[in-house]
């Protein structure tokens, strides 16, 4: 089945960059996310990459695909205090059906 | 503005008692999906709709009913067979086919 996973913690200064890593199982997904989720909220969509695609660039935000090690990451330029969330990794399963399957959850803390 | 509804933002409910979680969309969107978040975990699917008068069980149905019998409305309901339901649920919705890009702020129940 799929399965998605992710480191649950990352703390960075103020400034730095952030990278938060995924790692995934099914090959034959089409689509991967980045969703954002600030406290009590639901989760705002970031970013998505085709899997025929290796980077995708938008704005502070850098996704990079590795479809041979199956992971996907998510750079953030210039962290802010306001990144600090909760950040979901999905894969869309190759079946069809469009349901996503989502990783822990990587709890991004910036540090000012 | 478009979007999705949940209500309410918390609920408490005893043990033994079924308990309904409202969703409700005014974006014109054919697909709607209930997720569940537990602390270090990813979301889980509960219950997807792609369209009225239809629904499949996500992976972790059992506990739980849904109705579709309107576009806009995908209620969710947590009976008294759910072992665990102390849960974040998230409602989202989509075009059918399309990808997952709006979800709800959530719906905090505690089991008392």
């Amino acid at each position: 089945g799929e399965d998605v996973e992710q480191s649950l913690f990352l703390s960075v200064r103020e400034g730095d960059s952030s990278v938060i890593n995924c790692t995934y199982t099914d090959s034959s997904s089409t689509y991967l996310y980045w969703y954002k989720q600030e406290p009590g909220a639901g989760l705002q969509l970031l970013t998505y990459i085709f899997s025929n695609m290796d980077m995708k660039q938008d704005q502070r935000l850098t996704v990079l695909l590795n479809k041979k090690d199956k992971h996907l990451s998510l750079r953030i330029a210039d962290t802010q205090t306001g990144d600090s969330a909760i950040y979901f990794c999905a894969q869309e399963p190759g079946t069809g059906a469009n349901n996503l399957f989502f990783g822990t959850g990587t709890r991004l803390t910036v540090i000012p | 503005d478009g979007g999705i509804t949940q209500s309410p933002k918390y609920l408490f409910r005893k043990e033994g008692q079924n308990v309904t979680l409202s969703c409700e969309q005014n974006l014109n969107h054919d697909a709607m999906y209930w997720y569940r978040q537990d602390p270090g975990q990813g979301l889980r699917l509960i219950y997807y709709s792609q369209i009225v008068n239809d629904f499949q069980k996500g992976d972790i149905a059992e506990g739980y009913s849904v109705s579709r019998e309107k576009k806009e409305s995908f209620p969710l309901t947590v009976t008294s067979a759910q072992k665990n339901p102390t849960a974040f649920y998230l409602c989202a919705s989509s075009m059918r086919g399309a990808l997952v890009d709006f979800f709800g702020q959530g719906t905090r129940l505690t089991v008392v």
